[in-house]
């Protein structure tokens, strides 16, 4: 069964750090581009960031430049989301998704919580 | 930044209807780079229709997607209980994607 499943989530101070993770099975983690999606409470989804098959294209989302760091393993089949300098607005649960053949995301995780709260 | 309007931001009909969502950007998107979503409560999204008009795996037939340019249109010819939810559109371009505000479609 393709699936993916995220780890790390929790509550964190303002200024705080967290890494997330996600693990796939059930399909070649090395062949596909993967991706990070937040969704604070109550509302719509953000794109965070993406990483190419062979980690060399990482691209972010501007509210999260400079602060999260995209990585990944793929002798692990895992994904990483390293988020430093947390804020308030942070706050969300975090999916990490694949990205199909087209660009869109046809696989998704069932998501963690991140809450930054003091 | 390409800017995604979905509307309505509800839409209230009742099964065996037909829905009509729609998704404009703000600037011209590929066809090949739209995306719509259904989410549940609780749940993560589900990919519904890539490339603006291709269903993904196992999407019934009564979801079709369509548009150019920038409006683009999520069609639901017949609807059952379970199509009740939020649904996005997703663009992709220059690396990033954004997402709509979201539609939810409620039972009247």
């Amino acid at each position: 069964e393709v699936q993916l499943v995220e780890s790390g989530g929790g509550l964190v101070k303002p200024g705080g750090s967290l890494r997330l993770s996600c693990a796939a099975s059930g399909f070649t983690f090395s062949s596909y581009s993967m991706n990070w999606v937040r969704q604070a409470p109550g509302k719509g989804l953000e794109w965070v960031s993406s990483i190419s098959s062979s980690s060399s294209y990482i691209y972010y989302a501007d509210s999260v430049k400079g602060r999260f760091t995209i990585s990944r393993d793929n002798a692990k089949n895992s994904l990483y989301l390293q988020m430093n300098s947390l804020r308030a607005e942070d706050t969300a649960v975090y999916y990490c998704a694949r990205r199909s053949g087209y660009p869109a995301f046809d696989i998704w995780g069932q998501g963690t919580m991140v809450t930054v709260s003091s | 930044e390409i800017v995604l309007t979905q509307s309505p931001g509800t839409l209230s009909l009742s099964p065996g209807e037909r829905a009509t969502l729609s998704c404009r950007a703000s600037q011209s998107v590929s066809s090949s780079y739209l995306a719509w979503y259904q989410q549940k409560p609780g749940q993560a999204p589900r990919l519904l229709i890539y490339g603006a008009s291709s269903r993904a795996t196992g999407i019934p037939d009564r979801f079709s997607g369509s548009g150019s340019g920038t409006d683009f249109t999520l069609t639901i010819s017949r609807l059952e209980p379970e199509d009740f939810a939020v649904y996005y559109c997703q663009q992709y371009g220059s690396s990033q994607y954004t997402f709509g505000q979201g539609t939810k479609l409620e039972i009247k």
